[in-house]
């Protein structure tokens, strides 16, 4: 069985541009969940997806969105990007909601 | 929101050496995994362990929770287990969940 995917794996941007990341879960999975690692901050829980409504979102500004289709991909979306936004992308899926996570590659995200 | 706290910040060791690994949690939790970050910045599930003990080749891990508590034992360590271990548990809120990390231990292996 295919692991968690996440497109693209590396991206650069500057200053105010807007970026969207890709998540497909492992097959038969219905909840993805996003996170975000820093250096300063370490891990940190952004959103939660399942059946396609967020479920729970964690303390960061509204410039940060998702989404999650039919098929469960998830996307999320940072507008405005600001230098604090570069970081490691991290997305997750798991069966339910209270099951084991697995985490996929993770998206690099650097802005200039 | 539960606090999770990991000892020691830095391990060095040499390899075949056996270490160990704690993390504390700061409220009942109902599940606890491991991961291995590897240089690529993958988070490599090690265990899923609630309670109880559990073992994977060199790898084994126990929970007490009534106490609060993980336990991450590596025996005759290889310079490929280097990187970045991470414990996490679920802080759940109604329906929803969310894994709250711990800080880390950076494991070093040498030769």
């Amino acid at each position: 069985k295919a692991g968690v995917t996440q497109t693209p794996r590396y991206l650069i941007k500057t200053r105010g541009q807007q970026v969207t990341l890709s998540c497909s879960p492992i097959s038969g999975h219905r909840s993805v969940s996003w996170y975000q690692q820093t250096p300063g901050q370490g891990l940190q829980f952004l959103f939660e997806y399942f059946s396609e409504t967020q479920r729970n979102k964690g303390n960061f500004p509204g410039r940060f969105s998702g989404r999650q289709f039919s098929n469960s991909r998830s996307e999320m979306n940072v507008s405005t990007l600001e230098l604090g936004d570069s970081a490691l992308y991290l997305c997750a899926s798991s069966w339910g909601l209270a099951n084991e996570q697995f985490f996929g590659p993770g998206t690099r995200l650097t802005v200039l | 929101g539960i606090q999770v706290e990991q000892s020691p910040p830095d391990l060095i060791l040499q390899e075949g050496a056996n270490s160990t690994l704690r993390c504390n949690f700061s409220d009942s939790v109902n599940n606890l995994q491991w991961f291995h970050q590897n240089p690529w910045g993958q988070l490599i599930n090690l265990f899923y362990i609630p309670s109880g003990t559990k073992q994977n080749g060199r790898l084994s891990a126990t929970t007490v929770a009534t106490e609060r508590y993980s336990l991450l034992y590596i025996s005759s360590s290889q310079t490929t287990d280097s990187g970045v271990y991470f414990c996490a548990v679920p802080f759940s809120s109604g329906s929803a969940r969310q894994l709250t990390f711990g800080s880390g231990t950076q494991l070093t292996v040498l030769p």
